[in-house]
């Protein structure tokens, strides 16, 4: 089982519907968790990071998480052409384990 | 500007000659690691460093070298590149703290023949 998972995609949807991308960890010790957004060719920038259960919103972005499940998900509403990205969801257990990264596609 | 660079962000080269991809952060990180992308792989980190003059060696190693002798830069060095080293680089640095959040350079792509 690898650390960190996430569906490969290609995720698609249409420009104005949420998005959901999802993540799951096998380190129940894991304490905080990050989305990071990736452009083709580009490095991997933040969008958000969040260390409680629950919901954490900015914007248009939503980060949930559940330790109970061991679960991480990020939610884009309203996604737009410019959300197409790959989103990276990573782990941190004193270093980063990335999950290797879903690639979202919105369609105009 | 609070930012990583690292250079040269294209780099072909042969088989066996050594190179050096540098990396500076500006933000008076403690930690800084590399790490490498490939396609279906992931990011793997190679190397990490905790503060300076310490190392150690992240998932995948194997034909990198690493240095810390000042805070603000960490090169990656190959001594003897081979055509399985061809990838994405990245390098990226963060305070020391478990959960903060970590800033990477715009990486480096190198390609070895």
């Amino acid at each position: 089982q690898k650390e960190v998972e996430q569906n490969s995609g290609p995720l698609s949807v249409p420009e104005g519907a949420i998005a959901s991308l999802n993540c799951t960890y096998s380190d129940r010790g894991s304490q905080s968790f990050f989305w990071y957004r990736q452009y083709s060719g580009k490095s991997p920038e933040l969008i958000m990071f969040i260390y409680s259960n629950g919901d954490k919103e900015d914007g248009r972005f939503t980060a949930q998480l559940n330790k109970a499940s061991q679960y991480v998900s990020l939610l884009i509403r309203d996604s737009q052409p410019s959300d197409s990205a790959t989103y990276l969801c990573a782990v941190n257990r004193g270093k980063l384990i990335f999950g290797q990264g879903t690639e979202l596609s919105v369609k105009p | 500007e609070a930012q990583v660079t690292q250079n040269p962000r294209y780099l072909i080269t042969v088989t066996g000659k050594k190179l050096t991809v540098t990396c500076s952060q500006n933000m008076n990180h403690e930690y800084m690691s590399w790490y490498r992308q490939d396609p279906g792989l992931g990011l793997r980190q190679i190397y990490y460093s905790m503060n300076v003059e310490v190392t150690d060696k992240g998932d995948v190693p194997e034909g990198y070298k690493v240095s810390r002798k000042e805070k603000r830069n960490f090169p990656l060095i190959l001594e003897s590149p081979s055509p399985n080293q061809t990838s994405l680089y990245f390098c990226a640095s963060r305070p020391q703290g478990a959960g903060e959040t970590q800033y990477f350079g715009p990486g480096t792509r190198l390609l070895v023949l």
